[in-house]
């Protein structure tokens, strides 16, 4: 167990639709990334926070959209589903923002887009 | 051409083998390289971890980066059935970000 706890582990929703996607972090890390994993992509980097600041961004369409709270707990807002935005969600923290820190996993979020 | 390049495999192998996976890339960039298992339906779980070029070992387990030839290994000794997963090689620069570039990830499967 990485300590990242996704919630929910399954969601199924239809095309249109939006969605959002909680993670909480390990106790005293500061940074949360988000990460999507397609079949045919891999695992790619979305978004990156550190103490509630936007801190880096990847590949991530402008359909979604993340936060991070005063508790440090993120969401990933996912709107105006299609059905190539199926795919599992990853959250990772990390204890600082850079450097040599080293990122742990949750379980993931497997959003199925139907 | 993708920044990290890794064989999809599947790669089996008897109980017991000595495995290889590899990977490739291109980004001179990088200085923090890692290796992640990840089982069916699981998030990726941090394997080993090594900053710049040389070896690492730990347990089974060994690490290599060659950062001349963009190349780096993994060695899993005395392969067991319980190693079966997808190893993805993952990597970055330094500095303020910390966004992971991910290979693709191989499939071993390790066989009783």
């Amino acid at each position: 167990d990485s300590g990242v706890t996704q919630t929910p582990k399954h969601l199924i929703t239809a095309t249109g639709q939006r969605v959002t996607l909680r993670c909480s972090p390990r106790s005293g890390d500061l940074s949360v990334y988000w990460y999507q994993q397609s079949l045919d992509q891999g695992l790619q980097f979305l978004i990156q926070y550190y103490n509630g600041e936007e801190r880096a961004k990847g590949n991530i369409l402008e359909r979604f959209s993340a936060q991070q709270f005063p508790d440090l707990h993120s969401e990933l807002n996912l709107s105006s589903l299609e059905l190539g935005d199926s795919a599992l969600y990853f959250c990772a923290s990390s204890a600082t923002r850079g450097g040599s820190d080293t990122q742990y996993f949750g379980p993931g979020t497997r959003l199925t887009v139907l | 051409q993708k920044e990290v390049e890794q064989d999809p495999g599947p790669l089996s192998v008897p109980e017991g083998a000595i495995v290889s996976l590899n990977c490739t890339y291109s980004n001179s960039a990088f200085q923090y390289f890692m290796w992640y298992r990840q089982y069916s339906r699981k998030g990726p779980e941090l394997l080993m971890y090594t900053y710049s070029s040389g070896n690492k070992e730990d347990g089974r387990f060994t690490a290599q980066v060659d950062k001349s030839s963009k190349y780096i290994s993994l060695f899993i000794r005395d392969s067991q059935p319980s190693d079966s997963a997808t190893y993805l090689c993952a990597m970055r620069s330094g500095g303020a970000t910390n966004k992971l570039i991910f290979g693709t990830g191989t499939l071993l499967a390790v066989q009783p």
